[in-house]
């Protein structure tokens, strides 16, 4: 089974309006950590935001925002105020365990497109 | 904040030759090295596990041979292609995680385009 999945292969988002990029995952341990990445064109991984499976509230960086839905086991990433620039590869990943020694499992990857 | 180098940003070579990837902790020292690797409009695919001093984990599927890792300080981890063929072609990047900062992401660097022809 999929850890990690990304049933949007695909967005496209009105410049300024809000963006949700849909993620949910599998795990059977207690203590994870999810993360979200962006890739623009030039392939560099940029990370945007954390989220602990033991934090009460929802992750916010600037623009970016968690909605973390531990029951659903749902990590959605919400863009607001979508910039031209946003347009990139948007990879969800987690960590399973709670040390820092573990990879990142990735998903499939969302690409948005902000449109003017 | 902490930086990931990776170099180079880009090889082509012959099939046959081996090429090497180096990845470095710019301030930060990394125990642990990711090494991930991504065909075109797909995602990062996990590949080994460096560790300083140790011997390379590899994931199922991925040929320890052909794949060498050395992790021989805590700053550096290098992967060498061996007998490249056009089907190793690929992005190759890298990835370590800041020691002993919670909840620490993993940090990439800019990754390698390699392409065998």
């Amino acid at each position: 089974a999929q850890k990690i999945t990304q049933t949007q292969p695909g967005m496209f988002v009105q410049e300024k309006e809000a963006v949700t990029l849909d993620c949910t995952y599998d795990t059977s341990d207690p203590s994870y950590g999810l993360f979200w990445y962006k890739q623009p064109s030039s392939g560099e991984m940029i990370f945007l935001i954390y989220q602990g499976s033991y934090d009460q509230q929802n992750a916010t960086e600037g623009r970016y925002s968690l909605n973390f839905q531990k029951a659903r086991k749902s990590a959605n990433l919400v863009i607001s105020a979508s910039q031209l620039g946003d347009s990139a590869m948007y990879f969800c990943a987690m960590r399973e365990g709670p040390t820092g020694n573990t990879p990142l499992v990735f998903g499939k990857g969302t690409r948005l497109s902000v449109i003017a | 904040g902490a930086v990931v180098s990776q170099h180079p940003s880009w090889v082509i070579c012959k099939s046959g030759t081996s090429v090497k990837i180096e990845c470095r902790s710019l301030d930060f020292q990394a125990t642990t090295m990711f090494w991930y690797r991504q065909f075109p409009k797909q995602s990062l695919m996990l590949m080994a596990t460096s560790n300083e001093g140790s011997k390379a984990t590899y994931e199922q599927g991925v040929e320890k041979d052909k794949f060498l890792i050395n992790h021989a300080s805590l700053t550096l981890s290098t992967l060498t292609v061996t007998s490249a063929h056009p089907e190793d072609s690929s992005f190759y990047i890298c990835s370590a995680r800041e020691q002993g900062v919670t909840n620490s992401p993993l940090h990439f660097g800019n990754g390698t385009r390699l392409t065998v022809t």
